[in-house]
């Protein structure tokens, strides 16, 4: 049953900590995205993944937000310092891009900051 | 800047009823559309994607495109109240991430 894991599933911690969000797409695919939910703003690009090279990262705070793609089975997602506003649902989603454009999501990582 | 839009609802249907879900998209340019539900507190999950104008169906779903009114929309047939979610509208270009709208919420009723 191919599927996107993300870990942790739920994280609270305190402003100014730093935060890791971890990702594995599904087997084969080739391109990997980070979005975050909000009520207020819905879904948003945070980032992607193309071959493990980032292709766009233009939604994301540059100066506290980085996402790696160390191998091909495992995307990061770090926050440092994080602040309250960056509370939300933190969601990975792949693609086999050439196939098809279809996108699976993960999990989600619900992220609270005090 | 691209855009999606939707009716954010809520949208009420008897059990039994065909809902219909609408969608528009501002860049002329888009080639793939996919509705996604999101149950409360699940993640978004897959239910149609569709490249072409006309119709696709699938079950009790049916997706529709016009391009040249940059319209997308999605007719669930049979309403039961699993139906019950958000269902979300998202477009893209060839091989570039998705645009998302904000969502429509479905409420069936039994």
């Amino acid at each position: 049953d191919a599927r996107v894991t993300q870990t942790p599933r739920h994280k609270v911690t305190e402003m100014g900590q730093e935060v890791t969000m971890r990702c594995q797409p599904i087997l084969g695919h080739n391109t990997v995205f980070w979005y975050r939910q909000t009520m207020m703003q819905g879904l948003e690009l945070l980032a992607y993944f193309r071959n493990r090279a980032p292709l766009d990262d233009s939604g994301m705070p540059k100066d506290r937000f980085s996402a790696e793609m160390p191998d091909a089975t495992l995307a990061t997602l770090k926050i440092q310092p994080s602040e309250p506003r960056d509370s939300a649902v933190y969601f990975c989603a792949s693609a086999h891009l050439g196939s098809s454009y279809e996108q699976y999501f993960g999990p989600g990582t619900r992220l609270t900051v005090t | 800047q691209k855009e999606v839009e939707q009716n954010s609802g809520p949208l009420s249907v008897p059990e039994g009823a065909i809902a219909s879900l609408n969608c528009t998209y501002s860049d002329r340019v888009s080639q793939s559309f996919f509705w996604y539900r999101q149950y409360s507190g699940k993640s978004p999950e897959l239910i149609m994607s569709i490249y072409s104008n006309g119709d696709k169906e699938d079950g009790r779903f049916t997706a529709q495109l016009n391009k040249a009114s940059q319209y997308v929309s999605l007719l669930i047939r049979d309403s039961q109240p699993s139906d019950s979610a958000t269902y979300l509208c998202a477009v893209n270009q060839a091989g570039t991430a998705l645009i998302f709208g904000k969502g429509t919420t479905l409420s069936v009723s039994s």
